[in-house]
């Protein structure tokens, strides 16, 4: 079945770029999304891409997509301590049920 | 616009006790889901509604049951709670166009002692 895969944690220093990534199944998506959660609360949508687009920039946030590999990566540019959250991304399933699939999310901590 | 609310936002439950719990949002979205949110586990979907009056299961159906009466409100169910339905649960919802992109609320901590 569909599945949605990202590493579990990730580092980075204050100033510093964060490369989150993620692998996914569904190679007929449409749309794929990455989500950020902070502590208790909602996930927040931060940005989508369209599956015929390679790139997507929307200030600090830069989406690539790279259909053949099945692959999805988000960059934040000079991350900073408010940063720090689990990071989702999902797929939506264009099988006819229109559900969506997350992954396990990515734990991003920003050192002060 | 309040976006999509959730209420209660925590609640401890005896097992064998019943609660429901409401989804409401403004945004005459026509879709509406509900996942829980276990660690280690990432989302999963409970059950969804295409529209008022429809419901249909997802991943993890068993032990809850919803009902979509009005557009605006989604409500998730537990006739028996469990242990195991110990969680945080999550309603979100979306429009019927676009990039069918999801807004959720702030989520219900669930514990079943």
């Amino acid at each position: 079945g569909e599945d949605v895969e990202q590493s579990l944690f990730l580092s980075v220093r204050e100033g510093d770029s964060s490369v989150i990534n993620c692998t996914y199944t569904d190679s007929s998506s449409t749309y794929l999304y990455w989500y950020k959660q902070e502590p208790g609360a909602g996930l927040q949508l931060l940005t989508y891409i369209f599956s015929n687009m390679d790139m997507k920039q929307d200030q600090r946030l830069t989406v690539l997509l790279n259909k053949k590999d099945k692959h999805l990566s988000l960059r934040i540019a000079d991350t900073q301590t408010g940063d720090s959250a689990i990071y989702f991304c999902a797929e939506i399933e264009t099988s006819g049920t229109y559900k969506y699939i997350f992954g396990t999310g990515t734990r991003l901590k920003v050192l002060a | 616009n309040a976006g999509v609310t959730q209420t209660p936002k925590f609640r401890v439950l005896k097992t064998g006790q019943s609660m429901t719990l409401l989804c409401a949002q403004d945004m005459n979205h026509e879709y509406m889901y509900w996942y829980r949110q276990d660690p280690g586990m990432g989302l999963r979907l409970i059950h969804y509604s295409v529209g008022e009056g429809t419901t249909a299961k997802g991943e993890v159906p068993d032990g809850y049951n919803v009902s979509r009466l009005k557009k605006q409100n989604f409500l998730l169910g537990l006739e028996s709670a469990a242990p195991s339905q110990t969680s945080v649960y999550f309603c979100a919802s979306r429009r019927d166009r676009g990039a069918y992109e999801q807004y959720f609320g702030p989520g219900t901590r669930l514990t079943v002692t």
